[in-house]
């Protein structure tokens, strides 16, 4: 079955320090992916997404994600924490062969000053 | 573009009451989907259209909960009677057609006493 795995429902960081957030992915034929992110009180925003091509992908706030068919994951990450990165972080898996979509069941983020 | 409006942004009624959740998606975009956010249970895809067309309902958790979208523009998700496990945050997201990003409203807080 198809479905997003997010490893670790809680990670803390040191401003300043690397964010690693792990996802893996279930699919027969590889999807297209993202990662969004959740402020408190806010709906989730897109903050990259990989369709084809480049397996390197930039998002913003200096966030990026690279794409590993061998290993099925889509791991995002960020040379250096910020305050502002605090919040609820889903990769999500949207099938090209028809209307599926899966969410993974999300990261808190905690950034220590 | 305003991006997807949804109303109201916080709703308080009783149990027993009838509920109804608006949304507006962004102009172009032809898939729809609602999600119910809770702690508990994550965020979850409750359904989804296409062109105005119920794809697949399958998250809607019981004979309580219903959707329509009438036309492109505008979206309605009832809770007929409410019930209290029903407080969570109610979320419309709408797309482009396919596996492609989605763009999440601001929510509606529900809270049934």
């Amino acid at each position: 079955a198809q479905s997003v795995t997010q490893l670790g429902s809680h990670v803390s960081v040191s401003e300043g320090a690397l964010v690693l957030l792990r996802c893996n992915y279930s699919s027969s034929v590889p999807p297209y992916l993202f990662w969004y992110v959740q402020y408190p009180n806010q709906g989730l925003q897109l903050l990259l997404k990989y369709t084809t091509g480049a397996t390197l992908v930039k998002g913003i706030n200096g966030f990026e994600a690279e794409f590993k068919k061998s290993e099925t994951s889509f791991h995002l990450t960020k040379p250096s924490a910020h305050m502002s990165d605090a919040a609820e972080y889903f990769c999500a898996a949207h099938l090209i062969t028809g209307n599926q979509f899966y969410f993974g069941t999300g990261t808190s983020l905690t950034v220590i000053p | 573009d305003a991006g997807v409006i949804q109303s109201p942004r916080h709703e308080v009624t009783e149990m027993g009451q009838e509920v109804t959740l608006r949304c507006k998606p962004i102009s172009g975009h032809n898939s729809l989907f609602w999600y119910r956010q809770t702690m508990m249970r994550g965020l979850e895809l409750l359904i989804y259209f296409n062109n105005n067309v119920p794809i697949d309902d399958s998250g809607m958790p019981e004979d309580r909960f219903s959707a329509k979208m009438p036309n492109a523009s505008f979206s309605t998700l009832k809770i007929q009677p409410s019930e209290p496990r029903d407080s969570a945050v109610y979320f419309c997201a709408s797309s482009r057609p396919g596996p492609y990003e989605q763009y999440f409203g601001p929510g509606t807080r529900l809270t049934v006493t």
